[in-house]
């Protein structure tokens, strides 16, 4: 089945871009995704990228895709500490069957 | 748009009894509602797909009698632990497809359940 690996922790000040990086075994998924989970929440849909495109912006966010490696990034610009959350990375094929990676917590410094 | 709502947020039972979660889809039709369960510091891990008038699918190793999922209307999905155990303790999350195009899901706040 389809694994999806991210790091457990990242730390970073306040101010200072984040990146945090997910690798995946299957390369069927259509798109792939960013979710945010604040404690004691939901997931929050940050964005998304379509599997034929390489990189997408949307103001704060990058997401970079490695078909190739297998690898996607999620990069914020300007961190702040009300980023401090756990960050999933998750892929589909074509269904709403989703497999999420292992969640990075990401601890912003003030 | 896109909101479910969940509901406890919390809950506390004693081992034995039973517990019901709900998870309402505030602003458009849920036909399908995954149920995931999520262990500290851990990924969710899909426990069963609702399909409103139909048998929920469950996913290997989940008792259908333990979690009982019933999708009665479009907008109402429910997941009962019955004889809940302290293992069964666990932060439970519902989500339901929002975007035909992308796939994106909407999620449900979230209930953490804890059995003594």
């Amino acid at each position: 089945g389809e694994d999806v690996e991210q790091s457990l922790f990242l730390s970073v000040r306040e101010g200072d871009s984040s990146v945090i990086n997910c690798t995946y075994t299957d390369s069927s998924s259509t798109y792939l995704y960013w979710y945010k989970q604040e404690p004691g929440a939901g997931l929050q849909l940050l964005t998304y990228i379509f599997s034929n495109m390489d990189m997408k912006q949307d103001q704060r966010l990058t997401v970079l895709l490695n078909k190739k490696d297998k690898h996607l990034s999620l990069r914020i610009a300007d961190t702040q500490t009300g980023d401090s959350a756990i960050y999933f990375c998750a892929g589909t094929s074509g269904t709403y069957k989703y497999i999420f990676g292992t969640g990075t917590r990401l601890k912003v410094l003030a | 748009g896109a909101v479910v709502s969940q509901h406890p947020s919390w809950v506390i039972c004693k081992s034995g009894t039973s517990v019901k979660i709900e998870c309402r889809s505030l602003d458009f039709q849920a036909t399908t509602m995954f149920w995931y369960r999520q262990f500290p510091k851990q990924s969710l891990m899909l426990m069963a797909t609702s399909n409103e008038g139909s048998k929920a699918t469950y996913e290997q190793g989940v008792e259908k009698d333990k979690f009982l999922i019933n999708h009665a209307s479009l907008t109402l999905s429910t997941l009962t632990v019955t004889s809940a155990h302290p293992e069964d303790s666990s932060f439970y999350i519902c989500s339901a497809p929002r975007d035909r195009g992308t796939y994106g899901y909407t999620f449900g706040s979230g209930t953490r359940l804890t059995v003594v």
